[in-house]
């Protein structure tokens, strides 16, 4: 079993349309845990961490569930430039162990 | 204007070459990390430094070397002993504060090996 699994996408949407992704992590002593945007051919941008309590920024919802070690992304209202990779990160020892997943990729059509 | 800095953006390299990825950072980051990257695949750790003077072996670094001389700046030699160098090289860097420890990319450097 990999480290981090997403789904694999690739999720095509139309503009306005809520999308979910999900991303599971198989070592239960992960510390932290995030959500990275790529876009093509560019380096990956932190979208957002993910809390304990789940957190939200504008359009975007991360929860976090620790007892099925899974994470999750909720995208409201998409818009032409959510078109990207995401990138589900898990952290083990707040030190070097960054693990990325393999990402899933999001178009939102017009 | 803090970030982080990757040259050249793009590279090319004739088969039998040694050639080294620069990485500059002026976020006063402790850690420092690269990765590779291929088409359609997540990110591989090559190799990572939490400290000047200090690195440690990521998943691949086989056909790699590095070296952490000042806080700032973390190069990437690709040898001829890596077979199969083609491919996107990412930077990052992080503050390894407990609870603050997201990474920051660079821009990249694409290696094509002819």
């Amino acid at each position: 079993r990999k480290e981090v699994e997403q789904d694999p996408g690739p999720f095509n949407v139309p503009e306005g349309a809520t999308v979910a992704f999900n991303c599971t992590y198989s070592n239960s002593a992960s510390q932290s845990f995030f959500w990275y945007r790529q876009d093509c051919r560019k380096e990956p941008k932190l979208l957002m961490s993910v809390y304990s309590s789940g957190n939200e920024d504008g359009r975007f919802t991360a929860q976090l569930n620790r007892a099925s070690q899974y994470i999750s992304l909720l995208i409201r209202d998409s818009k032409l430039s959510d078109s990207a990779t995401y990138l589900c990160v898990v952290n083990v020892d707040y030190g070097q162990n960054f693990v990325f997943g393999p990402g899933t990729r999001l178009s939102v059509l017009p | 204007d803090g970030g982080i800095t990757q040259s050249p953006k793009y590279l090319f390299r004739k088969e039998g070459q040694n050639v080294t990825l620069s990485c500059e950072q002026n976020l006063n980051h402790d850690a420092m990390y690269w990765y590779r990257q291929d088409p359609g695949q997540g990110l591989r750790l090559i190799y990572y430094s939490q400290i000047v003077n200090d690195f440690q072996k990521g998943d691949i670094a086989e056909g790699y070397s590095v070296s952490r001389e000042k806080k700032e700046s973390f190069p990437l030699t690709v040898t001829s002993a890596q077979k199969n160098p083609t491919a996107f090289y990412l930077c990052a860097s992080s503050p390894r504060l407990a609870g603050n420890n997201e990474q920051f990319f660079g821009p990249g450097t694409r290696l094509t090996v002819l």
